[in-house]
């Protein structure tokens, strides 16, 4: 398998423009996960979803954060618009049941 | 030894010594705890895991102590190399759905 593939890798935009981070779980994995990364606040939880379906939003920063997982094998995590304090690393992760999580590489945002 | 750095704890160790990372825990509900390794640009990536009806796991290299009296958690490596350099978190899942991390300690292996 392929693990936890993140899209785009980098993205620099301008504030007040949208982003779209993609992920493509690893097949067979019930969960999905998105994290956000900082040197001041570590590895937040934004949201989780098992079989598609969003269980807990409760870290998601504001109303301009939305994610959704139309299918098993996709999910996306926009901002709109952006600002300049949503500079982070983002990552999905996802997992079975039980067990470990498996992270993507990272979608490191920088919002000029 | 380990000191506080700007952003992260840091523990500096010599190649070939036994390396000591701890964490608390903030829930004494949580059921499952696990380590991960973070190197430089990447996601982190599973180490060891336990469980709360255990106190002591071992892997290759690695032993997790649990201690849910005082809600501490340690990662052990023996004999640390220089591939270990990272930063380490701990995490734990609560009811086994939401995996929660600590704030990561960075590791370095002087050769």
């Amino acid at each position: 398998d392929a693990g936890v593939i993140q899209s785009p890798r980098h993205e620099v935009t301008e504030m007040g423009q949208e982003v779209t981070l993609r992920c493509k779980p690893i097949s067979g994995h019930d969960y999905l996960f998105w994290y956000r990364q900082t040197m001041m606040r570590g590895l937040e939880l934004l949201i989780y979803f098992n079989n598609n379906v969003p269980i807990d939003d409760s870290g998601m920063p504001e109303d301009r954060f939305s994610a959704k997982m139309p299918n098993a094998s996709f999910s996306t995590l926009k901002i709109q618009p952006s600002e300049p304090r949503d500079s982070a690393v983002y990552f999905c992760a996802s997992r079975k049941l039980a067990g470990e999580l498996f992270f993507g590489e990272g979608s490191r945002l920088t919002v000029l | 030894g380990e000191s506080v750095g700007l952003h992260l704890p840091t523990l500096s160790v010599q190649e070939g010594d036994n390396s000591i990372i701890n964490c608390a825990y903030s829930n004494s509900a949580s059921d499952y705890f696990i380590w991960y390794k973070q190197e430089s640009g990447k996601g982190p990536q599973f180490i060891i895991d336990i469980r709360s009806n255990m106190d002591k796991r071992q892997g290759q290299r690695v032993t997790v102590l649990l201690n849910k009296t005082v809600k501490h958690l340690s990662l052990q490596i023996a004999a640390t190399q220089p591939g270990d350099s990272a930063v380490y978190f701990c995490a734990e899942n609560t009811g086994g759905f939401k995996t929660i991390f600590g704030a990561g300690t960075r590791l370095f292996v002087k050769a």
